[in-house]
């Protein structure tokens, strides 16, 4: 159980163009879901906190125009990144903490590489 | 400033004997700690977790040990086997504030575990 997914897995644009990631719990709902970032040899860095049928909310030093996150549902958050750079390539996993039961645990996807040229 | 430290970026242990990996911590409101094992590009895979008001929580080969007054946890892992090479966080939440549960990382330890 406990099993999160995000789709792409690998994603190489163009400067410039948007891309959506996804992140699904499989098989538990998730009210609150999260996104991180991680560079090389680096840990992860949480960029939003993402709630069902709210805003989300950012960290510091984080563009919310930039990076786009829709919880439109208990099992479903999707980041977009508007206008890709390249200093926008990067690691970006996703976590869900269940609704019901231990929420202070989060179960992590398996994360997205994006690499825009 | 990192409220989340550890302090050794790495370890190696022979098959068989025990790894120990440690974390400290600087924010007394944390409340709740977990562990992560992740491989290079794979999201992290939780491992164990333990509760403030515990001091110590055990599963398989793992097991978890917090002293609040030093604020450090460490984790055992025995028999460490070679597929436990991999790079551990530790991270930490606190429920207080409206914080939704936020974890709060450290930089990570890789475990190298010989055979």
């Amino acid at each position: 159980g406990a099993v999160v997914s995000q789709h792409p897995s690998r994603v190489i644009c163009k400067s410039g163009t948007s891309v959506k990631i996804e992140c699904r719990s499989l098989d538990f709902q998730a009210t609150t879901m999260f996104w991180y970032r991680q560079f090389p040899k680096q840990s992860l860095m949480l960029m939003a906190t993402s709630n069902e049928g709210s805003k989300a909310t950012y960290e510091q030093g984080v563009e919310k125009d930039k990076f786009l996150i829709n919880h439109a549902s208990l099992t479903l958050s999707t980041l977009t990144v508007t206008s890709a750079h390249p200093e926008d390539s990067s690691f970006y996993i996703c976590s869900a903490a269940p609704t019901s039961g231990i929420q202070e645990t989060q179960y992590f996807g398996p994360g997205t590489r994006l690499l825009v040229l | 400033d990192q409220q989340v430290k550890q302090n050794s970026p790495s370890l190696s242990v022979q098959e068989g004997r025990i790894s120990i990996l440690n974390c400290d911590y600087t924010n007394s409101m944390f409340d709740y700690f977990l562990w992560y094992k992740k491989y290079p590009a794979e999201g992290p895979t939780f491992l164990i977790s333990i509760s403030s008001i515990k001091d110590k929580n055990e599963d398989g080969r793992f097991t978890v040990f917090l002293n609040k007054s030093a604020k450090h946890l460490s984790l055992h892992i025995v028999p460490s086997q070679p597929g436990d090479s991999a790079v551990y966080f530790c991270a930490a939440s606190s429920n207080s504030g409206g914080s939704n549960y936020k974890l709060t990382f450290g930089k990570g330890t890789l475990l190298t575990v010989n055979p």
